[in-house]
């Protein structure tokens, strides 16, 4: 089974801290991807990658970036958290290519990130 | 541009009613369309897709979409819903093409109540 796994499951960190949120797959994915879950705004794409060292802005980018130094890790990181950033993180994964799971995402089971 | 419109934010069901949960997508050329479910304190899970081919699509626990071109539509079924059945369901789109990003709907959480 294809597994995503988020390194942390909750976080509570101060106005002005860095952040870092790490997402590893481990099923040779080309792509990887972060969203913020917001109630009553769906998932909204913040950055993703489609290879190592490649990374495209997503539609809400501003406040945070990413690293992807690795295929299978994709990195978040908030330079400096502001309140606003306080939501749910979600990493996902997906081949590129077609076949049986074409345009499928796989997703890890989020970060809850509280910023006070 | 692509968007996505899930109609009602909350729907509730009995046990073993129907379930209708709505889906309107927009896109300028031929979409990918997908449910997921999210169960509290968990990821997003693949109900079904549509990518090519036959338009109703059926997937796990009973759910079934029909993609309706000429409607723009991908409504999300099941006959006779379960208590299990209660999560947020999210709808999205992409395109071929397109690395696979996601469009997503803002969501429906679904209560089923006995």
């Amino acid at each position: 089974d294809v597994k995503v796994t988020q390194s942390s499951r909750y976080l509570v960190k101060r106005t002005g801290e860095k952040v870092f949120l790490e997402c590893v797959q481990d099923m040779d994915h080309e792509n990887m991807f972060w969203y913020r879950q917001d109630p009553g705004l769906g998932l909204r794409l913040i950055y993703f990658s489609y290879d190592v060292k490649m990374k495209e802005k997503g539609d809400i980018p501003e406040g945070y970036s990413v690293s992807r130094e690795k295929k299978e890790r994709f990195s978040l990181i908030l330079e400096s958290a502001s309140t606003n950033q306080t939501s749910m993180y979600l990493c996902a994964s997906s081949f590129s290519r077609g076949g049986p799971n074409t345009g499928e995402l796989f997703f890890g089971e989020g970060s809850r990130l509280t910023v006070l | 541009a692509q968007s996505v419109t899930q109609l009602g934010s909350h729907v509730s069901v009995s046990e073993g009613a129907l379930v209708l949960l709505r889906c309107n997508y927009s896109s300028s050329v031929p979409p990918y369309l997908f449910w997921y479910v999210q169960y509290p304190n968990q990821g997003l899970q693949l109900l079904l897709k549509y990518t090519t081919g036959a338009t109703l699509v059926k997937g796990i626990n009973g759910f079934e979409a029909e993609f309706k071109k000429s409607e723009t539509s991908f409504h999300l079924t099941k006959p006779s819903a379960h208590m299990s059945d209660a999560a947020e369901y999210f709808c999205a789109v992409s395109f071929s093409g397109g690395y696979n990003k996601l469009i997503f709907g803002a969501g429906t959480r679904l209560a089923v109540h006995p």
